[in-house]
Order: C-alpha cells, then structure tokens, then sequence
C-alpha cells in the first residue's frame, strides 16, 4: 500500500483479555518499528524488526508483550493479559533502514483502551 | 544509555519565533530528526540533521546542532496558529542497527 496500516484502529477489551495488533508497512521497508503513545508519556520505544529479526526488544514493558515479524512484512503486537496501564496508542513505523537518512513512516495508530 | 529530553509544553505568539530544545546522551547518534503530530494526526518528519553539521535552514526553520553539548534545537520562525503541534526531537543510533529513540515531545501552543 501507499502508507502504513495498522488495525485495528479502535480496540476497547477488558482487564484479563488477549489482543493483537497489526502493522503492514510501506512495502520494501525492511524496518519496522513499534511505539506507545500515553498521555503525558510522549512516544515510548517498544520493538523494532530488521527484517525478521529483532535486535532490540528492551522496550517491551512486560513479558505479556511479544511481537513477531513474518515474510519481512506484517507484524503482530500481542498483548496478553491485558491491564488498565496498558491502554494507550500503539503506534508502527516503517523505513528504509541502513540507507539515507532512516526516515520513519508512521501509521495512524491503534488505540487501545482496557476496562 | 540512551535518552532523549526535551520540555514538555511551549507557549508562543503568533508571529514570534519559537525555539524548542533537546539533549541527547548517545554520542554515536548518526542523524537526530524533529518529527510533527498535528492534533489527530499521525507524526511526520518535519526535518533532520546529519551529526556532521552545526546548522539546517529549511525556509521558517532552522535547526542548530551543538554535538559538544549534545544539544539540538528547532527554531521556527514568524510562528503561525498552524504550527500548533507536539514536536518531537529523535535520534537514530546507527551503531545499534539504526533505533530511533524520541524524545516525550514538546508541545507548542500558540497566543493570539
């Protein structure tokens, strides 16, 4: 596609509940990356991919947040268990990374809100 | 360790310039960029720096790196009520494989 697209765009579950969100980046980018939005948080790093791979996971809040990457494409944010701390607006990004200057493509994010 | 700051809120009138400010802690930052989130709206690259370079001007912007200090700044010129935003300052550090780290974001409000 164009742009990057996650969804869903709105998800409201409750406390306890497994979700998965979802990022199709511009097509060719081999990184990937995934950010959480809170209010008066600003922009938090969680995972990023290259390619398939992800060599930083360190901002993964939790051992109930996985993500993975398939065919250097889609990637899957899941969240398991969820809790009220975790509502928030996850946020993907995608660039070509290692050449020019790694501009990130952002999408419009998924809000997440847990009851 | 890797952190980026920046203030949170920025109150200016319309028509004065607007100075946001960062500081940064990875030396081996290669690019540091400032992003744009209009309200509603995804973030975009409003304009970056190459660690090489002191100074970019892009039209109303200007951009001033003081790598000594670790220290970035956004001036926005003649501000209008269209600049209204939250602005984050970033930096990609290429020797871990090019993460990006931003900064909690400045959010710059606008008086008549």
């Amino acid at each position: 596609g164009a742009g990057v697209s996650q969804s869903p765009s709105n998800k409201v579950t409750e406390k306890g509940k497994d979700v998965e969100l979802r990022c199709d980046p511009i097509s060719g980018h081999t990184a990937l990356y995934w950010y959480r939005q809170s209010l008066g948080q600003g922009l938090e790093f969680l995972i990023y991919f290259q390619g398939n791979s992800a060599p930083d996971k360190s901002g993964l809040p939790s051992d109930r947040f996985s993500a993975e990457r398939t065919g250097g494409s889609v990637s899957t944010l899941t969240i398991q268990r969820t809790q009220q701390e975790d509502s928030a607006v996850y946020l993907c990004a995608s660039s070509l990374a290692g050449t020019g200057t790694g501009e990130l493509f952002f999408g419009e994010g998924s809000r997440l809100t847990v009851l | 360790g890797e952190d980026v700051e920046q203030s949170l809120f920025l109150s200016v009138r319309e028509g004065d310039s607007s100075v946001i400010n960062c500081t940064y802690t990875d030396s081996s930052s290669t690019y540091l960029y400032w992003y744009k989130q209009e309200p509603g709206a995804g973030l975009q690259l409003l304009t970056y720096i190459f660690s090489n370079m002191d100074m970019k001007q892009d039209q109303r912007l200007t951009v001033l790196l003081n790598k000594k200090d670790k220290h970035l700044s956004l001036r926005i010129a003649d501000t209008q009520t269209g600049d209204s935003a939250i602005y984050f300052c970033a930096e990609s550090i290429r020797n871990r494989d090019d993460k990006i780290i931003f900064g909690k974001g400045t959010r710059l409000h606008i008086l008549p």
